[in-house]
């Protein structure tokens, strides 16, 4: 049963630490989506990337957060540093782009916690 | 600019009642795809559907159906005989050709209570 696996789950923090969060696409996909959920902004796209190469990002504070994809099995989203407002479930989703179809299949999410 | 509007914040039914769900959207973009997710209280969200902006017709899966109307904008989706497992979050998105790329556009969601 293939899925998007993120880790870690769960991350509690300190202000002014480094976070790193993980995710493992769905084998095949070209597509990888960074969105953040809070109550007040609900759900926000912060990046996506296609084969690897990032398309938009605009949505990231360019400051402290940055996204990779090192390879094609590996995306991250790393915060430096963290602050409490970036406290938030952030999900990671993947997609097999074929011609404007963009059917994204999400993780479980990583709640991050900065106190 | 791509927008997805879910006006209801929560929505309490009593089970075996029929719901629905509205999504209005807006885009510029003549080829577009919209979805709805359903995000149960454990936190993931799950695909339930998609569709394509030259295929109106309504489908159903199961208690499951929804209705596209192009000319209002809206894609709206209707659960049969509710069931207390139907209680989640359901999120209505959009993707559209802007800029050359693709992104997935939410609504705010809604809250479904399925009580018995």
């Amino acid at each position: 049963d293939a899925r998007v696996t993120q880790t870690p789950r769960h991350k509690v923090t300190e202000m002014g630490q480094e976070v790193t969060m993980r995710c493992q696409p769905i084998l095949g996909h070209n597509t990888v989506f960074w969105y953040r959920q809070t109550m007040m902004q609900g759900l926000e796209l912060l990046a996506y990337f296609r084969n690897r190469a990032p398309l938009d990002d605009s949505g990231m504070p360019k400051d402290r957060f940055s996204a990779e994809m090192p390879d094609a099995t590996l995306a991250t989203l790393k915060i430096q540093p963290s602050e409490p407002r970036d406290s938030a479930v952030y999900f990671c989703a993947s997609g097999l782009v074929w011609q404007a179809n963009t059917e994204a299949f999400f993780g479980q999410g990583t709640r991050l916690t900065v106190v | 600019a791509q927008k997805v509007t879910q006006a209801q914040t929560e929505i309490s039914v009593v089970e075996k009642e029929d719901v629905t769900l509205d999504c209005v959207y807006e885009t510029r973009d003549t080829t577009y795809y919209l979805f709805w997710y359903k995000q149960p209280p454990s936190g993931e969200l799950v695909f339930l559907i998609r569709r394509n902006s030259f295929d109106e017709q309504n489908e159903i899966s199961g208690r499951y159906s929804w209705n596209f109307q192009k000319s209002t904008s809206s894609f709206n989706f209707t659960i049969t005989a509710s069931q207390v497992v139907d209680s989640a979050v359901y999120f209505c998105a959009l993707s559209g050709i802007t800029g050359g790329g693709n992104k997935l556009t939410f609504g705010t969601g809604t809250q479904l209570k399925v009580e018995l």
